[in-house]
């Protein structure tokens, strides 16, 4: 069936560093891919997508490519800051399924 | 504008009682969905609605039934609650399609003791 694997936590960086949450999917069809994140007690939020291959999701500095050949859609950022610290999500979405990952906590230091 | 609506945010249960979740969407989906989060475990669909007055089952309906009221609502029915079904709910809708995202509501911590 369709399945998710992200990247396993906890991941902690220091501020600046450069960020990479791997994503790997296994689907039928041609799935959209999601990256959400979820901020302390609060519900999750679109961080960006991506509905073909070869598309480049892009948003507040995060960017994710949707690879169809190495079924992939890793979150990359260039230079994290204290407020990226959350959980990350990876998605994807056939029909009007979603299926998401694990989740990967994310901890920025100054 | 709203976006997604859970009542309550905290709610505390002993063994048996029931209870209902209530979710509403301002956004004129047509999708919506009922979720749990528990640690390690992601996000795991409980049932979800393509549509007012359609409602299927997803990967860990048991114990919970729910209602697809309108196309605005849709509340998850704890009929006996357990101890197991301490977590975190978390109701979403997205338009029909699969490029379409989902929009989250803010949760409701449950705590049956």
């Amino acid at each position: 069936g369709d399945s998710v694997t992200q990247m396993e936590g906890p991941v902690t960086l220091s501020e600046e560093a450069f960020l990479t949450i791997n994503c790997t999917y296994t689907a039928t069809g041609y799935p959209s891919l999601f990256w959400y994140v979820q901020y302390p007690g609060e519900g999750l939020q679109l961080l960006l997508k991506a509905t073909k291959a070869d598309d480049k999701g892009s948003n507040k500095g995060f960017e994710a490519t949707y690879r169809k050949e190495t079924t992939s859609f890793h979150l990359e950022k260039g230079s994290v800051q204290v407020s990226d610290s959350a959980v990350y999500f990876c998605a994807l979405k056939t029909g009007n399924q979603f299926y998401f990952g694990t989740g990967t906590s994310l901890t920025v230091i100054p | 504008n709203a976006g997604v609506t859970q009542t309550p945010k905290f709610q505390v249960l002993k063994t048996g009682q029931s209870m209902t979740l209530q979710c509403a969407q301002d956004m004129n989906h047509n999708s919506m969905y009922w979720y749990r989060q528990d640690p390690g475990m992601g996000l795991r669909l409980i049932y979800y609605s393509a549509s007012e007055g359609t409602t299927d089952k997803g990967e860990v309906p048991n114990g919970y039934n729910v209602s697809r009221l309108n196309k605005r609502e849709f509340s998850l029915r704890l009929e006996s609650a357990a101890p197991s079904q301490t977590s975190v709910y978390f109701c979403a809708s997205a338009w029909t399609g699969t490029s379409t995202e989902a929009f989250f509501g803010q949760g409701t911590r449950l705590t049956v003791v």
